[in-house]
């Protein structure tokens, strides 16, 4: 079963744009992971978010996780063509014990940035 | 350093056969995991190794089944195929930090027809 939502399903915007997507989870966590995946290819990693931390950042990319509403948000800023993809968050979740590395992926996020 | 190495990408197999998926971690990580992707079901967890040993495993059928070697390579299996089987099957790797960042390979398709 899926774990959590990202929300919004698709997102269209145009290049120099900001996008923010957000995810929302069910269960404790040990952390949070974002990946990027193009049509058809693997999972690319992107940020992870511990339990207690707040806020992330990584090049044009912000991470925030609300443990407390259980939820996360990714913002891309200044968007370009080639950030065209689904983003998936990903949970690590507590009850899995420490180092057990299961994940589970919420439905994803499609992200069209128009030239 | 090389990634996390899938093969093959691509495969065609026909209801009933057996399919054999192989995955190479990261040089030094001792977790692989397995993932499948279809458009229905999303990404959903199948099962993950750590020295040889499966630690955890996901709710999918008998059918599916994995194993690691003393080299920390995997391989997934799934047997008498079924339709609904058709699907990306990733494999991750990591390593044992704190920060347990998991890392995807670029899957394998496989259709069942």
């Amino acid at each position: 079963s899926q774990q959590g939502e990202e929300d919004p399903q698709a997102l269209s915007i145009q290049e120099g744009e900001n996008a923010t997507m957000n995810c929302s989870y069910k269960t404790s966590i040990n952390n949070l992971q974002w990946y990027r995946q193009n049509s058809g290819r693997g999972l690319v990693h992107l940020i992870l978010i511990r339990s207690n931390e707040r806020e992330k950042h990584s090049g044009r990319l912000r991470v925030t996780l609300d443990t407390s509403k259980k939820s996360s948000s990714l913002l891309i800023t200044a968007s370009r063509a080639a950030d065209t993809a689904s983003y998936f968050c990903a949970t690590d979740p507590s009850y899995s014990g420490a180092g057990s590395y299961q994940l589970t992926f919420g439905k994803g996020t499609k992200l069209s940035v128009i030239p | 350093k090389a990634g996390v190495t899938q093969t093959p990408r691509y495969l065609i197999k026909t209801r009933g056969q057996q399919v054999t998926l192989s995955c190479s971690p990261i040089s030094g990580h001792r977790s692989v995991s397995w993932y499948q992707q279809t458009p229905g079901q999303g990404l959903q967890f199948l099962f993950e190794y750590f020295s040889e040993t499966q630690r955890n495993k996901g709710n999918f059928p008998g059918r599916f089944s994995g194993r690691q070697f003393s080299n920390s390579r995997s391989e997934m299996n799934v047997s008498t195929l079924e339709l609904g089987d058709s699907a990306l099957y990733l494999c991750a790797s990591s390593g044992t930090g704190v920060e347990n960042t998991i890392y995807f390979g670029e899957g394998s398709w496989l259709t069942v027809v």
